[in-house]
């Protein structure tokens, strides 16, 4: 299975921009990037996805590497809403159809 | 409607007892998962419904069984299960099971305790 890596945690203060990245070094050609981020108690939230360009929606961007293997959620100012676990996924698709696994998430704190 | 809803929210089990876990969805998504999570771990992946056929079953026990009567509906029965299977169990939907299928709709789970 594809896998990811991510930092456990990171700190960012308020208003200010964060960049969580992530490894996918085993990434295959069909693989998208997803990330999603989970606050305490609540199921997992969509964030961004994408293949190989830059995306960008209103809750954040999401800047891939040119070789795929790597990629970086940038959450444009940070606020105290923010602080959650973000989950750097790779979604395969096979011939049973789509895989969603989890990478280790990053906790991220946000200092006011 | 854009929301997955998962019943009961906690439920606490003895370990000879049968008990299930619902799942509701009225998007029109015609993929529907299960995932496990415990605690300060990531979700992982458990079953993968499509077209209300299962299509991936990551090895899991046969005491949990999952059943998707319909489109909108899937289940997920426990008989038997073990202390260890106390988690928090996630139910989340897409839109189809094809290549360009979009992201993932999450319920906010069902904390399932096994005494």
């Amino acid at each position: 299975d594809a896998k990811t890596t991510q930092p456990n945690s990171m700190e960012s203060n308020e208003e200010e921009p964060v960049h969580l990245p992530c490894n996918h070094s085993t990434i295959s050609g069909t693989d998208y990037i997803h990330w999603y981020r989970q606050l305490p108690s609540q199921g997992p939230e969509y964030v961004i996805h994408g293949l190989t360009s830059n995306v960008n929606n209103r809750m954040a961007s999401l800047a891939i590497a040119e070789d795929r293997k790597s990629s970086t959620l940038i959450l444009h100012r940070a606020t105290l809403r923010d602080a959650a676990v973000y989950y750097c996924i790779l979604r395969l698709y096979e011939n049973t159809g789509n895989q969603f696994y989890f990478g280790t998430g990053t906790s991220l704190t946000v200092i006011p | 409607d854009t929301e997955v809803t998962q019943t009961p929210k906690h439920l606490v089990m003895g370990m000879t007892n049968k008990k299930s876990l619902k799942c509701e969805q009225h998007m029109g998504h015609r993929a529907m998962y299960w995932y496990k999570q415990k605690a300060k771990k990531p979700p992982e992946l458990m079953f993968v419904y499509s077209y209300e056929k299962l299509s991936i079953n990551e090895s899991v026990p046969s005491r949990f069984s999952p059943e998707c009567p319909n489109s909108s509906l899937l289940n997920l029965h426990l008989h038997a299960l073990q202390p260890e299977d106390s988690a928090l169990y996630l139910c989340a939907s897409s839109q189809s099971q094809g290549p360009n299928t979009g992201e993932l709709f999450f319920g906010e789970g069902s904390r399932l305790t096994v005494l």
